[in-house]
């Protein structure tokens, strides 16, 4: 059974720095990994969609990297800002038509 | 067009009611999933249909719940004499295989309390 950690579970940086949110999967049998953004009440945001085959997607200040044979991703944040506040959440699925499995989220605050 | 879309938004109910919550997906998505969220945790496959067909139903968490989408593109999710812990944010995905790639995209959940 595919299982998804995060870590940390919260993160507290002031405004300007670069960060790395961290999500483990223990199967590596992996169709792609993606990275939401979860604003208080409100539902997922999609940030960046990496397929099994590739290494790492960028959009603007986000990089997310994916290493399928170790079960790892990062999502680096660069030059935070207060907007960037919000739960972020790491999911994997194994296949067309299959479910996401998510982790647990980190809860990013970044202080102006 | 527009996105997945999700309601209520919110509802309140008192422990035993039936409680019943509408989805509409993305038009012309075949594939839709139902995830349930509870405070402070990732969302948890409940359900998933292809079409019309309900193709995994391993995430319900008991026979109260049941989900169906019977022309394969607006779908409920019926819980039935609800519980406490069934309190939770259900969140609704659609999605569609284009030239290989398929993305699921959320609704903005319905967040309901039993009391």
């Amino acid at each position: 059974k595919q299982e998804v950690t995060q870590i940390p579970a919260a993160l507290s940086v002031p405004e300007g720095e670069n960060l790395v949110l961290n999500c483990s999967f223990t199967d590596s049998a992996i169709y792609n990994l993606q990275w939401f953004r979860q604003d208080p009440g409100k539902g997922l945001t999609s940030l960046l969609l990496i397929q099994s085959s590739q290494r790492e997607q960028t959009s603007g200040r986000l990089n997310a990297s994916l290493d399928k044979s170790s079960g790892r991703s990062t999502l680096y944040i660069a030059a935070s800002q207060p907007g960037d506040s919000a739960t972020y959440l790491c999911a994997v699925r194994r296949g067309y038509g299959q479910n996401f499995v998510f982790g647990p989220g980190t809860r990013l605050s970044v202080l102006p | 067009g527009a996105g997945v879309s999700q309601s209520p938004r919110y509802k309140v109910a008192k422990r035993g009611q039936d409680v019943a919550l509408r989805c509409d997906p993305i038009s012309g998505h075949v594939s839709l999933f139902w995830y349930q969220q509870a405070l402070g945790q990732g969302p948890e496959f409940l359900t998933y249909f292809q079409n019309e067909a309900q193709l995994d139903k391993s995430g319900l968490p008991s026979d109260r719940f049941f989900a169906e989408r019977p022309e394969g593109s607006v779908s409920t999710l019926k819980i039935q004499r609800t519980q406490q812990e069934d309190s939770a944010v259900y969140l609704c995905a659609s999605s569609l295989r284009v030239a290989g790639v398929e993305t699921q995209y959320f609704g903005p959940g319905t967040r309901l309390l039993v009391l």
